[in-house]
């Protein structure tokens, strides 16, 4: 079974914070993603890695940075935590470069920036 | 511009009829398409993926695809009240690569008993 783990299921910060969402995979993927999702918008791509220590940016990635020192881990940083950054964030992991399989997607952490 | 379009909702069907969830996408060029299922408060598991023109059949579930279209759907037949949901459609783009699926912002699905 593929677990990828969120280290928060709920996080409360204030504006100006640096914020760490962490993320952990235990399946050996190659490829990990970061997602945010809002009520309206729907799920967004905020930046992506394909390999350690490799990152792209995806479609909002203004605000945010990554990092991916080993292959199971995969880090989203917010460097000056904004209340328009409160949102449930999702880590996701596939083992295809095309991605023509499944993503499969860890629990979830709600952010409150306040 | 990557876009895959879905109608919010709430769609709303008897339980044991089947529900009909519909979704479009702009690239031309996409290669795989994929339905998800959300419960509410929980994160996206994937119930159907589909590759190629035609039906896909997994259970009570049908995926549908048509590329010429630029249309993909998803049938769920016998309708239970542990189908309601929000269903999200997600598509990867032509070109390959690792860069991510484009998903719809889904389709709230109401089974009423």
């Amino acid at each position: 079974d593929v677990k990828v783990t969120q280290s928060s299921r709920y996080l409360v910060k204030r504006t100006g914070e640096k914020v760490f969402l962490e993320c952990v995979q235990d399946m050996d993927h190659e490829n990990m993603f970061w997602y945010r999702q809002d009520p309206g918008l729907g799920l967004r791509l905020i930046y992506f890695s394909y390999d350690v220590k490799m990152k792209e940016k995806g479609d909002i990635p203004e605000g945010y940075s990554v990092s991916r020192e080993k292959k199971e881990r995969f880090s989203l940083i917010l460097e000056s935590a904004s209340t328009n950054q409160t949102s449930m964030y999702l880590c996701a992991s596939s083992v295809d470069p095309g991605l023509t399989t499944e993503a499969f997607f860890g629990q979830g952490t709600r952010l409150t920036v306040v | 511009q990557k876009e895959v379009e879905q109608n919010s909702g709430p769609l709303s069907v008897p339980e044991g009829a089947i529900a009909s969830l519909n979704c479009t996408y702009s690239d031309r060029g996409s290669q795989s398409f994929f339905w998800y299922r959300q419960y509410s408060g929980k994160s996206p598991e994937l119930i159907m993926s589909i590759y190629s023109n035609g039906d896909k059949e997994d259970g009570r579930f049908t995926a549908q695809l048509n590329k010429a279209s630029q249309y993909v759907s998803l049938l769920i037949r016998d309708s239970q009240p542990s189908d309601s949901a929000t269903y999200l459609c997600a598509v990867n783009h032509s070109g390959g690569g690792a860069d991510g699926l484009t998903f719809g912002k889904g389709t709230h699905l109401i089974i009423q008993p």
